[in-house]
């Protein structure tokens, strides 16, 4: 089975703080995405990445970034955080145009 | 679309019933479709998926069927378990490749 695992299952930061969430597969991958999802909004695209050192915007990438140093581990970054990003971070992976597998989640809360 | 939390549709159902969850998705152009299960405090668990050149695909007590005509997909639980309570979701791969999720349904299972 596909596992994909993050780093944190919860998260308080307060306001301005750095934040590094990580996220690892298993299954060597190419693709990998970061998602949040918050109550009557569904699953939100942030970022993704085809391959190692590639990156590209999802839907809703502001006051984020993301890092790819190696196939199996991608990064998402909050530089600054705001509290308008408390919410719940799902990781993914998938082979091709397959379906994707996520993690757990990571539930931050910005203070 | 809308997700996880407030306000989503809710399937109510008996023990040992089948269930039938409904999903309409709005491009044409789809050629593959997923269906996810989101238990409480966990990330989306794929369950089953199926191409655009079939109309059914079966699992293990679970049924996807599609229709392209009217643009329908559908997931059936056979004998319905308290397990199976969870929120499920629809996604799409559109055009430009990228998976879209589609509006999620609770699925609540009376003992």
């Amino acid at each position: 089975d596909v596992k994909v695992t993050q780093s944190s299952r919860y998260l308080v930061k307060r306001t301005g703080e750095k934040v590094f969430l990580e996220c690892v597969q298993d299954m060597d991958h190419e693709n990998m995405f970061w998602y949040r999802q918050d109550p009557g909004l569904g699953l939100r695209l942030i970022y993704f990445s085809y391959d190692v050192k590639m990156k590209e915007k999802g839907d809703i990438p502001e006051g984020y970034s993301v890092s790819r140093e190696k196939k199996e581990r991608f990064s998402l970054i909050l530089e600054s955080a705001s509290t308008n990003q408390t919410s719940m971070y799902l990781c993914a992976s998938s082979f091709g145009g397959r379906a994707l597998h996520f993690g757990n989640g990571t539930r931050l809360t910005v203070t | 679309g809308e997700s996880v939390g407030l306000h989503l549709p809710t399937l109510s159902v008996q023990e040992g019933d089948n269930s039938i969850i409904n999903c309409a998705y709005s491009n044409s152009a789809s050629d593959y479709f997923i269906w996810y299960k989101q238990e409480s405090g966990k990330g989306p668990q794929f369950i089953i998926d199926i191409r655009s050149n079939m109309d059914k695909r079966q699992g293990q007590r679970v049924t996807v069927l599609l229709n392209k005509t009217v643009k329908h997909l559908s997931l059936q639980i056979a004998a319905t378990q308290p397990g199976d309570s969870a929120v499920y979701f629809c996604a799409e791969y559109n055009a430009g490749n990228m998976l879209t999720f589609g509006g999620g349904t609770r699925l609540m299972v009376k003992p």
